[in-house]
């Protein structure tokens, strides 16, 4: 199994350009979701998925969408970036079955947006 | 969602017990208490969790209080590479769905 594999490893973007993070896992993992970590910071939830079809916000959700069109596959868009989305971004997913599953993390993405 | 509180750093001597702690004092019944760490600037890395008993695992050990409204994550031989961020996150339900939340956590420190 590969786990969870995040693309690109690192990207530069300008105020206002768009681009979609890509997340994957080949685990069958009902639950995933994105995280981003400023520095110095702790990791702050975004968007979560409990299945394909089912999104819902986290603590941070604002200028970021996701949708979850399959098991595998949980991108992440940023619509317009801002500067203040400069961050490391970690994808994550478990099981849900028992309820006490731990999350498998993706190595991250490194935005800067200038 | 219930929140937790741990020391923002802390230094251990290589080979010695690591004990960190962690507060979680509005922890309800039925939530769990789950221990990442994050070396440098990787993903975080699962270590162990528990409901009210004490775990242990071939990473760490995990003792609970009575009441839950504390934990410590224990390292029985901590070396140079659990140099590294240590979260302690209370796993919340919202609306049936399931959703970690992370603190900013304790900076262990081994040293030589």
């Amino acid at each position: 199994n590969a786990g969870v594999t995040q693309t690109p490893k690192f990207q530069v973007l300008k105020t206002g350009q768009s681009m979609t993070l890509q997340c994957a896992q080949d685990m069958n993992h009902e639950y995933m979701s994105w995280y981003r970590q400023d520095p110095g910071m702790g990791l702050r939830l975004i968007h979560y998925s409990v299945g394909a079809g089912i999104t819902d916000q986290g603590e941070v959700p604002n200028g970021y969408n996701v949708s979850r069109s399959t098991t595998e596959d949980f991108p992440l868009r940023l619509l317009s970036a801002a500067p203040s989305q400069t961050s490391v971004y970690f994808c994550a997913s478990s099981k849900l079955a028992g309820r006490t599953y731990e999350q498998y993390f993706g190595p991250g993405t490194r935005l800067t947006v200038t | 969602d219930a929140k937790t509180t741990q020391p923002p750093s802390m230094d251990c001597a290589e080979g010695r017990a690591a004990n960190l702690p962690c507060n979680h004092s509005t922890i309800s019944g039925n939530e769990y208490v789950y221990w990442y760490r994050q070396i440098h600037s990787q993903g975080p890395q699962y270590i162990i969790h528990g409901l009210k008993n004490n775990e242990t695992n071939e990473m760490a050990s995990l003792i609970i209080t009575e009441d839950r409204k504390s934990s410590t994550l224990i390292l029985p031989h901590a070396t140079l590479r659990d140099t590294a961020v240590y979260y302690c996150i209370v796993r919340a339900i919202t609306s049936g769905t399931y959703k970690y939340i992370f603190g900013t956590g304790t900076r262990l420190k081994v040293l030589a």
